[in-house]
């Protein structure tokens, strides 16, 4: 059983659409992580959340926190063919880390 | 600072060989953890060191292995390799937890092909 779900699984779209993936979890924890990762490099860490309703933006990203600590959203506006990639959520309870199924993005020029 | 290093960048090995991988973490950092990405399978937890300790270990057959230099180096090794360890493997290294949270820190990864 996968600890964290990522939906969707898959998404492309036209370049200066707007999209949310989501990062669910039945668990409680104290930190959640987003990473990008483009082909052939490693995951580049993003944001971490901590707070529950906790909202940080990264220029066009918003990361969201939900109140009760098991789930997370991240929304981009006006995606640019630079977001394409592939996005993850992970947590680390106990200092090991568990990642998401990952959301492979697609923004079509 | 200089940040997490993976050697080497690729490499092609032949079904039956072993094969070493080296990672280097930022300084400071005592724990580094490894990662098998394969398309479709996501990242795979192989094992994670601390302070040159195993602390934890995915489910991965015993051909897949590690160890942690007092330096914080890590190697991970497969051996009799097969066609289907063909991935990218990730090393990422953190402080470990810091008031509740961490943050793992990735390599460029090395692509292994297994021929």
């Amino acid at each position: 059983t996968q600890l964290l779900e990522q939906s969707p699984q898959f998404l492309s779209i036209q370049e200066g659409e707007n999209l949310t993936v989501y990062c669910n979890s039945s668990s409680v924890f104290s930190s959640l992580q987003w990473y990008r990762q483009e082909p052939g490099e490693g995951p580049v860490l993003l944001v971490t959340v901590v707070t529950g309703g906790e909202v940080k933006k990264l220029k066009r990203l918003t990361f969201q926190f939900g109140d009760a600590r098991k789930d997370s959203s991240l929304h981009i506006t006006a995606a640019q063919p630079g977001d394409t990639g592939l996005y993850l959520c992970a947590v680390a309870p106990g200092g090991q880390f568990y990642f998401g199924t990952g959301t492979s993005l697609t923004v079509i020029p | 600072k200089a940040g997490v290093t993976q050697t080497p960048r690729y490499l092609i090995k032949t079904r039956g060989q072993q094969v070493t991988l080296s990672c280097s973490p930022i300084s400071g950092h005592r724990s580094v953890s490894w990662y098998q990405q394969t398309p479709g399978q996501g990242l795979q937890f192989l094992f994670e060191y601390f302070s040159e300790t195993q602390r934890n270990k995915g489910n991965f057959p015993g051909r897949f292995s590690g160890r942690q230099f007092s330096n914080s180096r890590s190697e991970m090794n497969v051996s009799t390799l097969e066609l289907g360890d063909s991935a990218l493997y990730l090393c990422a290294s953190s402080l470990g937890l810091v008031q509740g949270r961490t943050e793992a820190f990735f390599g460029q990864g090395t692509r292994l092909t297994v021929v």
